[in-house]
């Protein structure tokens, strides 16, 4: 079982609709969890960060979190198609010191 | 401010070559880490340096890698005799520091080795 999983999509919805991103995580004792955004052919970018059971809301971004069942979400509300890219969940845990482990990614298109 | 800067943007070389690749960290980030993305694929870690602390190698895909970080700043990442599954971005991030959990990313160097 990989360390993070992603669904890899494409997951299509409609301008305007609410974007669900899901990952799930191995390590029951990871204490931070983050949210990338990455455009095709550009570097990933932070847009959200979450440390504590329940929810975290940042503009159009909720980021969910359920350390029991070891799974964290991103919601995308109004979806527009600049936020079409590739979503990077990414998990620090303590097995691993500091270094992030990553998901291979969610493909989004927002379509107008 | 700058950001993370890495050069070349792009390297194409042949196989069985030696191929360096730079990152410049933002001034005052005491961390830094080297990622590796193949097409299609997540970020795979390679390499992490926190001040003059021995660094985590621990993902490095082989002894042909190898990185050094002078001065605590610049640090460069080494792949000798190169192969064609080495081809892929070649990701550089760093940090305030090791609590800090927020990474910024450089724009990467495309490694392509024909």
């Amino acid at each position: 079982q990989k360390e993070v999983e992603q669904n890899s999509g494409p997951l299509s919805v409609p301008e305007g609709a609410i974007a669900s991103l899901n990952c799930t995580y191995s390590d029951r004792v990871s204490q931070s969890f983050f949210w990338y955004r990455q455009y095709s052919g550009k570097s990933p970018e932070l847009i959200m960060s979450i440390y504590s059971n329940g929810d975290k809301e940042d503009g159009r971004f909720t980021a969910q979190l359920n350390k029991a069942s070891q799974y964290v979400s991103l919601l995308i509300r109004d979806s527009q198609p600049s936020d079409s890219a590739t979503y990077l969940c990414a998990v620090k845990t303590a097995e691993y010191g500091n270094k992030l482990v990553f998901g291979a990614g969610t493909i989004l298109r927002v379509k107008s | 401010g700058a950001g993370v800067s890495q050069s070349p943007s792009n390297k194409v070389t042949e196989k069985g070559k030696d191929v360096e690749l730079r990152c410049d960290p933002i001034s005052g980030h005491t961390a830094l880490y080297w990622y590796r993305q193949s097409l299609g694929q997540g970020l795979e870690f390679l390499i992490y340096f926190q001040g003059n602390s021995a660094p985590d190698k621990s993902g490095l895909p082989s002894d042909r890698f190898s990185a050094e970080r002078t001065g605590g700043s610049v640090s460069t990442l080494t792949i000798q005799r190169t192969q064609q599954e080495d081809s892929a971005v070649y990701l550089c991030a760093s940090s305030l520091g090791p609590a800090a959990d927020t990474q910024y990313f450089g724009p990467g160097t495309r490694l392509t080795v024909l």
